[in-house]
């Protein structure tokens, strides 16, 4: 059950557009459209962002996107405004019955 | 509105136990499959286990296997974490989190609840 793995940090500044990648295995990531991804801010509860790769709950903005190629998954968010700046994770079902997360991006909004 | 509420953390010392609580409402409980996810300080999040809507199936990550358990009463709306033989590493704020009907993730988190593991 190793972490997948993801980018320490990434940064962009307000307007532009970032994508974070979240890389995993054939047991997790590449073997499942489970992989969702979900945005955390200091001392609050994470918050799902992305479902199934690709697909947004009600009520999160469509500047967020999912995609997935083989073990590798990526989040990008585009118009990068001043409120997206958090840790994001990315979380797959494996192959085990299990979930596994990534160990997280910061994003930093410059 | 979905809501779920976490208590029972605290300062433990090693090699005690603590039993965690997460009441849920706002949606039928026992319709859903139940996670447990843990954070250390500074650190990422960490998947521990899940329960089925009914209880009768559980899995768990490695890390807690054979020390943890999940458990859960429908007729009270609350999941439960029994932590045994605790150690520092799993000082943490401890998550429950539901996962809706059918899919693979986790839709609602609760607030958390901080168990510290300490001599």
């Amino acid at each position: 059950q190793s972490a997948l793995t993801q980018p320490a940090s990434v940064s962009g500044s307000p307007g532009q557009s970032i994508t974070i990648s979240c890389t995993g295995t054939s047991s997790d990531v590449g073997g499942y459209n489970y992989v969702s991804w979900y945005q955390q801010h200091p001392g609050k509860a994470p918050k799902l962002m992305i479902y199934d790769v690709s697909n947004r709950p009600s009520g999160v903005s469509n500047r967020f996107s999912g995609s997935k190629s083989g073990n590798t998954a990526s989040l990008t968010i585009s118009g990068l405004q001043a409120e997206d700046e958090a840790e994001y994770y990315c979380s797959s079902y494996t192959s085990s019955s299990t979930w596994v997360f990534g160990g997280g991006t910061k994003l930093t909004v410059l | 509105q979905v809501q779920l509420v976490e208590s029972g953390g605290g300062v433990v010392q090693p090699g005690r136990s603590l039993r965690l609580s997460c009441t849920a409402s706002g949606f039928t409980f026992s319709s859903s499959a139940m996670h447990w996810v843990r954070q250390a300080p500074g650190k990422g999040l960490e998947w521990m286990t899940i329960i089925s809507y009914d209880g009768s199936n559980k899995y768990y990550a490695d890390s807690v296997k054979g020390r943890f358990t999940i458990s859960r009463d429908n007729s009270k709306n609350t999941l439960y974490l029994q932590m045994n033989s605790l150690r520092p590493e799993d000082t943490a704020v401890y998550y429950c989190a539901r996962n809706p009907v059918g899919w693979h993730y986790f839709d609602y988190w609760g607030q958390g609840t901080l168990v510290t593991v300490s001599s």
